[in-house]
């Protein structure tokens, strides 16, 4: 079975820094995807950013990218030029192109300190 | 805009009484998906539709049923509502299996009494 692990409940970072989410998965399967989630105090959970396992580049988006490390397992999120609003939790997630299904980290709360 | 619209946004059931969640699409995508999320936790799979095709969770409790009745609409019933399902229930939607991210909707929150 395929697990997600996100080892940092909590992370804070100063407004305009750099921070860096960690997230670490498990599976046996070779077609898969990853994502990153962000899930404001409102509580809609948002799409961040997609990465595709077969992809060696890392996904970007605007100041989102990833570090995905296949053999690792690993895939973190790194946040540039962090801002008020990115204050949320953040679900790492494996999604299954077999299933579907998403399986979710246990989320890293991050705050953003002005 | 295309998106995926849960109704009641807050929604307050005595214990036991029966209760229906709504979540309808105007993204057209196959499959939908019911979440369960408690407070500061990972949402939980309960099941998911791929287009009428129903898909159960293993250990998703009898108490909890779905229904689809067309592409754009799925229910969550909850036939005797307990104090522990007390939560936010999300409906989410993906164009299919292979490589799509899902969509969420913005929860409905559940209050048992």
């Amino acid at each position: 079975a395929q697990t997600v692990t996100q080892s940092q409940p909590e992370m804070s970072v100063q407004e305009a820094e750099t921070v860096t989410l960690s997230c670490t998965y498990d599976t046996s399967e070779s077609d898969y995807y990853l994502f990153w989630y962000k899930q404001p105090p409102s509580r809609q959970m948002i799409l961040v950013i997609r990465q595709e396992a077969y992809k060696q580049q890392n996904a970007t988006e605007n100041r989102f990218s990833v570090n995905f490390q296949k053999a690792a397992k690993s895939f973190s999120l790194k946040i540039s030029d962090s801002q008020l609003g990115d204050a949320a939790m953040y679900f790492c997630a494996y999604g299954s192109s077999n299933t579907g299904k998403l399986i979710f980290g246990q989320g890293t709360t991050l705050q953003v300190k002005p | 805009d295309a998106m995926v619209i849960q109704n009641p946004r807050y929604q307050v059931t005595q214990f036991g009484k029966p209760v229906t969640l709504s979540c309808s699409q105007t993204l057209n995508h196959n499959v939908m998906y019911w979440y369960q999320q408690k407070s500061s936790q990972a949402p939980k799979l309960l099941f998911h539709y791929y287009d009428k095709d129903f898909n159960n969770e293993a250990d998703t409790p009898d108490n909890f049923q779905s229904r689809r009745p067309n592409t754009s609409f799925c229910f969550l019933d909850i036939r005797s509502p307990g104090l522990g399902d007390a939560a936010m229930y999300l409906c989410a939607t993906s164009r299919d299996y292979t490589h799509y991210e899902q969509y969420f909707g913005p929860g409905t929150r559940l209050t048992v009494t």
